[in-house]
């Protein structure tokens, strides 16, 4: 069955103390892994789209890497802004319609000053 | 980037009415929009899929009857929660995607929906 496992389920930072968040998969022929941040009570904010193993993309402080069976998002000297869900996902493709996503449980991340 | 709206935001109910969510991309056509449902600390659960001018496709356990959906134009989608029941209380996010990166879609802001 087709998964994606994010860890840890929460992360405590100080600020300016960097750290990774991971999410592994085990979806057969992947078609790209995505990134996004959720807000409290908003929808996800699009991060990062990763299409193959050794792919790195960076945004301030975020980067995200992909290997064949996991991907990373890097946070460099977090500040309390950071703080939010982070999820992925990766694509469900059974069937004809291109699209749909399946969503880790997401690393809920709390920087403090 | 791309922005997609959600209206209302919050919307209370009784118990054994019938709500409508509204989709609405602004700046892009969407010719496939998603919807998905969150439970407080849960991840988001895709609930169907809207194709502009065809039937919508539901994921297993969902149920079609319950939530109906219409993707009238390419920019607007819409979800009807009937009958609705306590249960139903949840957070509706819906998300649209474009022709061209199917896979990199754009939220909207969610529409938290409880029913007394």
């Amino acid at each position: 069955e087709d998964q994606v496992t994010q860890s840890p389920e929460a992360l405590r930072l100080q600020e300016g103390e960097s750290s990774s968040l991971n999410c592994s998969y085990t979806v057969s022929g992947l078609r790209g892994l995505f990134w996004y941040r959720q807000d409290p009570g908003k929808g996800p904010e699009f991060l990062f789209t990763l299409y193959s193993a050794g792919e790195e993309k960076e945004k301030e402080r975020l980067k995200a890497t992909l290997t064949k069976k996991e991907s990373f998002l890097h946070i460099t000297a977090p500040k309390p802004e950071d703080s939010a869900t982070y999820l992925c996902a990766a694509p469900l493709d059974r069937g004809s319609t291109l699209g749909r996503l399946y969503f880790g449980r997401g690393t809920q991340l709390t920087v403090w000053p | 980037g791309a922005v997609v709206s959600q209206h209302p935001s919050r919307v209370i109910c009784k118990s054994g009415t019938s709500v409508k969510i509204e989709c609405r991309s602004l700046d892009f056509q969407a010719t496939t929009m998603f919807w998905y449902r969150q439970f407080p600390k849960q991840s988001l659960m895709l609930m169907a899929t809207s194709n502009e001018g065809s039937k919508a496709t539901y994921e297993q356990g969902v149920e079609k009857d319950k939530f109906l959906i219409n993707h009238a134009s390419l920019t607007l989608s819409t979800l009807t929660v009937t009958s609705a029941h306590p249960e139903d209380s949840s957070f509706y996010i819906c998300s649209a995607g474009g022709e061209v990166a199917p896979y990199e879609q754009y939220f909207g802001p969610g529409t938290r929906l409880t029913v007394t």
